[in-house]
C-alpha cells in the first residue's frame, strides 16, 4: 500500500513564525503536491513537483514556499505565518502522467496561527 | 479553465436510505479523468473511483455506483443502503490527461451524514 506521512496532525504557531510541514511518501512517486482544505472550498492547489528540485505553482501559491531536495520528502513552508494560513493541509504523491493517476493522500496537518 | 460543481453541501439520510450525490464538471478537453474521493473524521482522504472520459459505462463495487453521462458532464455517485460508516466528506475531482493544469482541481465537497 502507498503511504503518505505528514510529521503532524495538529500544530499552532504565532503570527510572523516559519513553519515548516513534511510530507514522506514511501511509493517512489514522482509527483507530489500540496493542497490547502478550507470549509466550503474544496481543495486548493498550493505547489506541485514533478521531480526533485523542480516545482509549479499552484492556485494560492502566494505566501508559501516549497522545497523537494529528496524524492520522497516534500516540505511546505510558511516564510512568516498569518492568521489567515490557519488551515488543513493535505500533502499528495502519484506516479506520471500528472492526470491519469490516482494521487495518494496523507491524514491532514491542521493548522492554527494565532 | 476546468471547474467542478458539487451543489449539495450536506446531507442527512437515516440508516438504510439511499442517497445520491451530484457531481457536475466543465473542462475543455475531450480527454480527461474524473475522480470520487471520501475523508472520513479521521482526514486522510481515500481515493474511490477513477473514470476517463472515453468509459461511460456505468460502474458497481458493493453498496457503491457511479453513474458517468459526458452528455450532462455528471458524474454523480449513489450509495444504496446506506450506513453510519458512510458518513464522510465526500469529493469529485477532475484531470485533464494532456494539457492544462497538472493536479486535480476538486470540488467544494459533500459532508453526508448517515443517522442510525
Amino acid at each position: 500500500d502507498v503511504k503518505v506521512t505528514q510529521s503532524s496532525r495538529y500544530l499552532v504557531k504565532r503570527t510572523g513564525e516559519k513553519v515548516f510541514l513534511e510530507c514522506v511518501q514511501d511509493m517512489d512517486h514522482e509527483n507530489m503536491f500540496w493542497y490547502r482544505q478550507d470549509p466550503g472550498l474544496g481543495l486548493r492547489l498550493i505547489y506541485f513537483s514533478y521531480d526533485v528540485k523542480m516545482k509549479e505553482k499552484g492556485d494560492i501559491p502566494e505566501g508559501y514556499s516549497v522545497s523537494r531536495e529528496k524524492k520522497e520528502r516534500f516540505s511546505l513552508i510558511l516564510e512568516s505565518a498569518s492568521t489567515n494560513q490557519t488551515s488543513m493541509y493535505l500533502c499528495a504523491s502519484s506516479l506520471v502522467p500528472v492526470g491519469k493517476n490516482i494521487q495518494y493522500f496523507g491524514a491532514g496537518t491542521r493548522l492554527s496561527v494565532l | 479553465a476546468q471547474k467542478v460543481t458539487q451543489a449539495q453541501t450536506e446531507i442527512s439520510v437515516v440508516e438504510k436510505e439511499d442517497v445520491t450525490l451530484d457531481c457536475v464538471y466543465e473542462t475543455r478537453d475531450t480527454t480527461y479523468y474524473l475522480f470520487w474521493y471520501k475523508q472520513p473524521p479521521s482526514g486522510e482522504l481515500v481515493f474511490l473511483i477513477r473514470r476517463n472520459s472515453f468509459d461511460e459505462q456505468n460502474e458497481i463495487s458493493g453498496r457503491y455506483s457511479w453513474n458517468f453521462q459526458k452528455s450532462t458532464s455528471s458524474f454523480n455517485f449513489t450509495i444504496t443502503a446506506s450506513q453510519v460508516v458512510d458518513s464522510a466528506v465526500y469529493f469529485c475531482a477532475l484531470s485533464e490527461a494532456y494539457t492544462g493544469r497538472r493536479a486535480l482541481t476538486f470540488g467544494s465537497g459533500t459532508r453526508l451524514q448517515v443517522q442510525p
